[in-house]
């Protein structure tokens, strides 16, 4: 049983380009969320999806920043005409459900994004 | 979101057991404590976690203070690969929303 797939695990991008991240949950799970991890920083929440459906977004930067959990397919999440500040770890969780009570969340390798 | 303290690192020697410390003295009833860690280059990787009960697992032990305003995650024996950074997160029961602090660092000697 595959974990959760990051992809890619590092990427370039110019300032102005377009970053694209990948994110397949674990078999069964239909819940992910998606965290920024800066530098020597502890995690940062960003978004919250269920299968088609955006549940939270509160931790997501206004502009920019986008995210979507299709039917089928991964999770993207996707950065317009990035910034050096969009330079950070993304890491992608999933879970079976959303009750944090029951135990754990499935965390990903990451995807290590540069913007240069 | 009630808040976690944590020292910013400890060391271990190697086959010691080592206690790493968490205050959380603004929990809620309903605030679970969970414990993750996080190797070099990798994602978050959960430990452990539990309400009011002290919990066992394979990997690790979790004392819960009888207030529930500290917690101590134990590794029995530590080895070089337990080298991570540890957090301590409080998730109020039945959401999902995870507020990592910046941990402690643990440093195992060989």
């Amino acid at each position: 049983n595959a974990g959760v797939m990051q992809n890619p695990r590092h990427l370039v991008r110019r300032r102005g380009q377009e970053a694209r991240l990948r994110c397949s949950p674990m078999k069964g799970h239909s819940h992910v969320y998606w965290y920024r991890q800066l530098p020597e920083e502890g995690l940062k929440f960003m978004v919250y999806l269920q299968k088609e459906n955006i549940i939270d977004e509160s931790g997501m930067p206004k502009e920019r920043f986008s995210a979507e959990f299709p039917k089928e397919g991964p999770s993207i999440l996707r950065i317009q005409q990035v910034v050096r500040g969009d330079s950070a770890a993304y890491f992608c969780a999933s879970s079976p459900s959303k009750s944090s009570n029951t135990g754990e969340l499935f965390f990903g390798e990451g995807s290590r994004l540069t913007v240069l | 979101d009630a808040k976690t303290t944590q020292p910013n690192s400890m060391e271990s020697n190697e086959e010691e057991p080592v206690h790493l410390p968490c205050n959380h003295s603004t929990i809620s009833g309903t605030d679970y404590i969970h414990w993750y860690r996080q190797l070099p280059s990798q994602g978050p990787e959960y430990v452990i976690h539990g309400l009011t009960s002290n919990v066992n697992n394979r990997m690790a032990s979790l004392a819960i203070a009888e207030d529930r305003k500290s917690s101590t995650l134990i590794l029995h024996r530590a080895t070089l690969r337990d080298a991570a950074v540890y957090y301590c997160i409080l998730i109020i029961s039945g959401t999902y929303k995870y507020i990592f602090g910046t941990g402690t660092r643990l440093k195992v000697l060989a």
